[in-house]
């Protein structure tokens, strides 16, 4: 059926450079695509979204893109910090749908010291 | 943005028995879903949580197993019935408002013996 993948499941950078999580789509009826953050023993912690009629959208220190020719969604997080550490997922919702979300399989992000 | 709370948090629970877990809203919202994390896995929409009628449950999970209920807008459980060790997992309410984003709890950790 359609899913949403990730294209790495772990990512490790240094403290202060710039991360990008990447996200691969399969259903071009997606509409809404959102990228969550989680933490150890926490709940999904909403980051930023992003509408299929925009291609960029910029937030405190990330920034999403969207290319919908190539099904690709990207999270890029500007000068990582240490409680930037965490798992990353990116999630979809069908246009017409009730508003499910659909999740990637998350990439777990580590920032080095 | 709508707080969400769960109960309990975590529980540790013998094969056969049952147990329900209780979100609560802050906020009035149109939409409550139901999702399931197992250890280091992505998130799965176990149902959406219709108020005042039978849930709708995603392909895999039955009402037999998962019995949901939503009194009103803002308050909905779900049971594990009859649980088995493959039941251990993390079960995370969410809900959305109008077309916004969607919240999450902080999830309820399960572990069955």
């Amino acid at each position: 059926g359609e899913s949403v993948g990730l294209h790495l499941p772990t990512l490790s950078v240094q403290e202060g450079d710039n991360s990008i999580i990447n996200c691969a789509y399969s259903n071009s009826a997606s509409d809404y695509f959102i990228w969550y953050k989680q933490e150890s023993g926490k709940g999904p912690q909403f980051i930023i979204d992003i509408r299929s009629n925009m291609d960029k959208r910029q937030g405190q220190r990330v920034t999403v893109l969207l290319n919908k020719t190539v099904k690709h969604l990207s999270l890029q997080i500007a000068a990582t910090q240490p409680g930037d550490s965490a798992v990353y997922f990116c999630a979809e919702i069908l246009s017409g749908s009730a508003r499910q979300l659909t999740f990637g399989s998350g990439t777990q992000l580590t920032v080095l010291p | 943005s709508a707080v969400i709370s769960q109960k309990p948090s975590r529980d540790i629970c013998q094969r056969g028995t049952s147990l329900t877990i209780q979100c609560q809203v802050d906020s009035q919202v149109t939409m409550m879903f139901w999702y399931r994390q197992q250890p280091g896995q992505s998130l799965t929409l176990i149902a959406t949580a219709n108020q005042g009628s039978e849930a709708t449950y995603e392909s895999g999970f039955v009402i037999d197993k998962f019995p949901i209920s939503r009194p009103n807008l803002t308050f909905s459980t779900l049971t594990v019935s009859n649980m088995s060790p493959e039941d251990s997992s993390i079960y995370l309410c969410s809900a959305q408002q109008g077309t916004g984003e969607l919240f999450f709890g902080e999830g309820s950790r399960l572990t069955v013996l």
